[in-house]
Order: structure tokens, then sequence, then C-alpha cells
């Protein structure tokens, strides 16, 4: 089966914690993204990555790490800094040499 | 920097019947897309439709069709035929045209209802 997957659906961590959400694609996009959605807000990006190894911040980037070692992987940290952690976590993927973005079924996280 | 403004927060529209809403963008840029995403209560992003800047016909995907004005930086999502599967929030989202990896940059949405 070809797509995007977020794992888990729903997570939840204590204050202090870092926490790690995890995306995974097997459509062989090059570039992936990460989005934080809170109610009412539009989708804002936290980081990308075009190539394996190489990514960069986005518009809300502190407090948040992560990683591009394999094409297929691009895992998000939430750290302690993050001071509002809790919102809804959606994966992007993009072809290269197009422009349209594919999402993920996204990770809800709640920070108590 | 290019923005996207959705004015309407939220809509609605009787089962069968056509809703228009509404999105316009800023940029100083001549080549760009544009999409409408779907974010039904699943919260799974859906492509709708895109829209390439340098053509001048409107795209259509089945219901599902654009007014782009380019001079007035408007492009508009027309449901027609609206049914119970078409409540969802909308996102409207512009891409500009390069050989780099700058994302898409997001209006903050459209609640749509349907009505039976």
């Amino acid at each position: 089966d070809g797509g995007i997957t977020q794992s888990p659906k729903y997570l939840f961590r204590k204050e202090g914690q870092n926490v790690t959400l995890s995306c995974e694609q097997n459509l062989n996009h090059d570039a992936m993204y990460w989005y934080r959605q809170d109610p009412g807000q539009g989708l804002r990006l936290i980081y990308y990555s075009q190539i394996v190894n190489d990514f960069q911040k986005g518009d809300i980037a502190e407090g948040y790490s992560v990683s591009r070692e394999k094409k297929e992987s691009f895992p998000l940290t939430v750290t302690s800094a993050q001071k509002n952690p809790t919102a809804f976590y959606l994966c992007a993927t993009r072809l290269a040499g197009t422009y349209e973005q594919y999402f993920g079924p996204g990770t809800r996280l709640t920070v108590t | 920097a290019q923005t996207v403004t959705q004015s309407q927060p939220e809509m609605s529209v009787q089962e069968a019947e056509t809703v228009t809403l509404s999105c316009t963008y800023d940029t100083s840029e001549s080549d760009y897309y544009l999409f409408w995403y779907k974010q039904p209560p699943s919260r799974q992003m859906i492509l709708v439709i895109r829209q390439e800047a340098y053509k001048q016909q409107n795209a259509t995907e089945n219901r599902f069709s654009v007014n782009f004005q380019k001079a007035a930086k408007s492009f508009s999502l027309k449901i027609s035929d609206s049914q119970l599967g078409d409540a969802a929030m909308y996102f409207c989202a512009y891409k500009r045209v390069e050989r780099g990896n700058t994302p898409l940059v997001f209006g903050k949405g459209t609640r749509l209802s349907v009505i039976a």
C-alpha cells in the first residue's frame, strides 16, 4: 500500500518530556514537511527537508528538532523547550519537479 | 512575503446547492501555483484542485471548479451540487514556482457546513 504513515494517531505525554512523532512514506517522494495545526489557525510550517541529511527551519521551529537519515523517514521531536506543544501535527511529502503536497493522517499530541 | 487570506471563517450551503469559497493572496511573483485542500472531520488533508498561474483557463475537477482572477489575486472555489460529504474545512494554498523548495503558504481555512 503506497502512502504516508504517521503513528501513533493519538499521543499523550507529561510536561517536560521529549516526544518523537513518526512520519514514514513509501511514495519515493523527495521532500518532506512537518506542519502544526491549532484550532482556528491554518497550517504552520515547522521544518522541511528536500533531500536526505538536509533540512530547513520553517516559521515555528523553536522547541522542535528533526532528522532525515533515510528518504522514507522524517521524524519530528517535540522537546521540553516547546512552550505549548499540544496540537495536531501533520506530515506531508512532495515529489521533486511537482508542486502539490500530499499529507499523512496526522498525530494529535496532548501534553499535560 | 506571500500571504493567503480566506475571509470567510464559516460558510453553509443546502444540499444540492452551489457554494463559493473565497481566497485572495498577495505576491509579487508572476509564476506560481494555487491549491484548494479539503480537511474533513477525519482531519486527513485532501488535495481538491490546483491551478497554474500561467494558465488562463480555470481548473475543474468534477463538481469543483475555480475562478482564478490573476490581476485581482483572487482564487475562489465553487462547489456545485453540494453533498453531505463536502462538509469540511477548506484551505487555500500558494506555492511559488522556482527551483528551490519553498513550502506552501496556507490560508486559515473556511469551515463549510452542508445542510440536509
